[in-house]
């Protein structure tokens, strides 16, 4: 199994609302990354969580706040958040940190 | 920053031809992926080349290294409809966790 699961693909919520991106991988990854990205840029990386504690936030705002419960999962709670951060979020892991890494399919996620 | 520099923005040709991406970046690094990216979904690892590697090979695809530029090259061989997208080069430096990625090349291939 190569795969990267993220759920929903697809997310509107509103400004108040409070919702969860989720991700999954089962090939034994240790690594595990939170990109953002807007259409026709690149990604941005926001966390890196290598062996389940998390080892880069790249000053994001918390409003997002990333979650590690076990080595194959991978959150992303969402609150309070603008319209601005409407956008692709991808989650991606690799064996070890700065290895090849395996990407989801993304959330797209519209804030409104 | 490390972030990776490509070139061409963009680049359109026929299939069949070859199609080379250039990227720099500024600061050392551990090594060096190339990624591709359709219609803004997933992205797909295509190769890494470790910074004591000049050159990797993996089928229609070839990844030169110039530690001494910090510049690496991507190119594609008898290009196809197919590889139309838009390809990445991403960093990851020498200390820390971080892997980022270059502004990207959008390719369009016309069949």
């Amino acid at each position: 199994d190569t795969e990267v699961t993220q759920t929903p693909k697809h997310l509107v919520m509103g400004m108040t609302n409070k919702k969860s991106l989720k991700c999954e991988q089962h090939m034994g990854h240790r690594a595990m990354y939170w990109y953002k990205q807007k259409a026709k840029k690149p990604p941005e990386l926001m966390f890196v969580y290598s062996y389940e504690k998390l080892s880069i936030n790249e000053s994001v705002p918390s409003r997002f706040s990333p979650e590690c419960p076990n080595s194959s999962l991978l959150n992303l709670h969402l609150h309070a958040l603008q319209p601005e951060d409407s956008a692709l979020y991808l989650c991606a892991s690799s064996q070890v940190a700065r290895g090849e890494a395996f990407f989801g399919q993304g959330t797209r996620l519209t804030v409104v | 920053s490390q972030q990776g520099e490509e070139d061409p923005q963009a680049l359109s040709i026929q299939e069949g031809e070859n199609a080379t991406m250039n990227c720099s970046y500024k600061t050392s690094i551990n090594n060096l992926q190339w990624y591709r990216q359709n219609s803004g979904r997933g992205l797909v690892h295509l190769i890494l080349i470790r910074s004591n590697e000049r050159e990797k090979h993996s089928g229609r695809l070839r990844v030169t290294l110039d530690t001494s530029k910090k510049s690496s090259s991507l190119l594609i061989t008898a290009s196809r409809a197919a590889d139309t997208a838009s390809y990445f080069c991403a960093t990851a430096g020498t200390g820390g966790f971080k892997t980022i990625f270059g502004a990207g090349t959008r390719l369009f291939v016309k069949a």
